[in-house]
């Protein structure tokens, strides 16, 4: 198993650009997320899924959509990107199995917006 | 956003050293996880507590859950330049919420 898998691993973009980053898990989770990751600020949740076509926006979700088409997917869309958006993000999914939640995370993509 | 102070932010420490890093909260969690994060790779799950009071081991690893599941601890017995990294704490449920963190730094 290739476990959780993110593309780019590191991306530049100008203000005002779009673009997807890429995750893929194989674990047959149902349950994926993203989130991001800077300096002093732990890491934030951008938006998550339950299943295949359900997400909802978790606490740093503007400037940023995402759908689930399938079980394996998750991409993360930036619409018009910013400077406030330099970070790195982090895709993940887990299992759910009463309390004992096991979190699988990508190796991150980091992204300069200039 | 549901608040979670880790502490000390950054430790350096000798080899072999002992060392504990804290985890609190103004509320209760339901369970909390512990993950190790090293440069340039993605936060790797350690442990689960569920219990108020529980202990768990790894190694040498001592992860305790307070009595009123408001704070945790994490202690390091006999450090290795291999536990170097971020230890981040997480309340979990449907959304889960980190701690800014505890830089290691453990000196050959």
């Amino acid at each position: 198993n290739a476990g959780v898998t993110q593309t780019p691993k590191f991306q530049v973009l100008k203000t005002g650009q779009s673009m997807t980053l890429q995750c893929a898990q194989d674990m047959n989770h149902e349950y994926m997320s993203w989130y991001r990751q800077d300096p002093g600020m732990g890491l934030r949740l951008i938006h998550y899924s339950v299943g295949a076509g359900i997400t909802d926006q978790g606490e740093v979700p503007n400037g940023y959509n995402v759908s689930r088409s399938t079980t394996e997917d998750f991409p993360l869309r930036l619409l018009s990107a910013a400077p406030s958006q330099t970070s790195v993000y982090f895709c993940a999914s887990r299992t759910d199995r009463g309390l004992s939640y096991e979190q699988y995370f990508g190796p991150g993509t980091r992204l300069t917006v200039t | 956003t549901q608040l979670l102070e880790q502490s000390p932010q950054f430790l350096s420490i000798q080899e072999g050293e002992n060392l504990t890093v804290y985890c609190n909260s103004s509320s209760v969690f339901s369970s909390l996880q512990w993950y190790r994060q090293e440069p340039g790779e993605g936060p790797v799950l350690l442990v689960t507590v569920v219990t108020g009071g529980e202990v768990k081991k790894l190694k040498r690893l001592t992860f305790q859950f307070g009595d009123a599941r408001k704070d945790s601890s994490l202690h390091i017995t006999a450090a290795q330049p291999g536990d170097t990294g971020l230890y981040l704490c997480a309340r979990t449920g449907n959304q889960f919420y980190f701690g800014t963190g505890t830089s290691l730094t453990v000196i050959p």
